[in-house]
């Protein structure tokens, strides 16, 4: 079945660490993928997009991607995480010749001091 | 910047009424989505909306609900019947034409609960 799958529901990272959170998919072509982030009581701002061309995208607040079609995955990294990173953070694909952006469930970041 | 702007941000409503929310899609987008968010779950898709008439609908959306593009700038979706469980927050979408990409341009959401 069709599907976006978030691994980490809930990740701590210490302040001033790297992160990577996990996405994988399942589709036959591969999707147009996104990441968003959400704070608390907001709405979802898009970090970054890939469409085609270069595996590794870069986005806003230093985050970037890579897509690896081998592995079905498009994982988020940052190579220093600061407290403000604290957020919901949702992966999300569009299939190619779809009419729909479907999300994954979600994976929760902590910063610790 | 151009941007998807929704209202109201909060509406608290009693059991069994209809609610309308509204969203004002970026002005020279012609694809048009809702999602909803359940508080601490994922976003889900509800339905897609181009030419005046859904293209897409999840199975969340059923009967209950509708959309409608009553005028050039605004799309409404309205909940017959409100229940407990449509307390959430639905996000509202547009999407420019050329290369489908489905990159979405989202609003701000608008809180619905249900009492």
């Amino acid at each position: 079945a069709q599907s976006v799958t978030q691994p980490d529901i809930h990740i701590t990272v210490s302040e001033g660490a790297s992160l990577e959170l996990r996405c994988n998919y399942s589709y036959g072509a591969t999707p147009y993928l996104f990441w968003y982030v959400q704070s608390p009581g907001q709405g979802l701002q898009l970090l970054l997009k890939y469409f085609s061309g270069d595996t590794l995208v870069q986005g806003i607040k230093g985050f970037e991607a890579e897509f690896k079609r081998s592995q079905s995955s498009f994982n988020l990294r940052k190579p220093s995480v600061h407290w403000s990173d604290a957020a919901e953070y949702f992966c999300a694909v569009f299939p190619q010749a779809g009419t729909a952006l479907i999300f994954g469930k979600g994976t929760t970041l902590s910063v610790s001091s | 910047e151009p941007e998807v702007t929704q209202t109201p941000s909060h509406q608290v409503t009693q059991m069994g009424q209809e609610v309308i929310l509204r969203c004002v899609p970026i002005s020279n987008h012609l694809y048009f989505y809702w999602y909803r968010q359940i508080l601490g779950q994922k976003v889900e898709f509800l339905v897609s909306f181009y030419n005046n008439e859904i293209s897409e609908k999840s199975e969340i959306f059923d009967d209950q609900f509708s959309v409608e593009r009553p005028d050039g700038s605004n799309f409404t979706l309205k909940i017959r019947s409100t229940k407990l469980e449509d307390s959430a927050m639905y996000f509202c979408a547009s999407k420019g034409q050329g290369l489908n990409t489905g990159e979405l341009f989202f609003g701000e959401g608008s809180r619905l609960t249900v009492l």
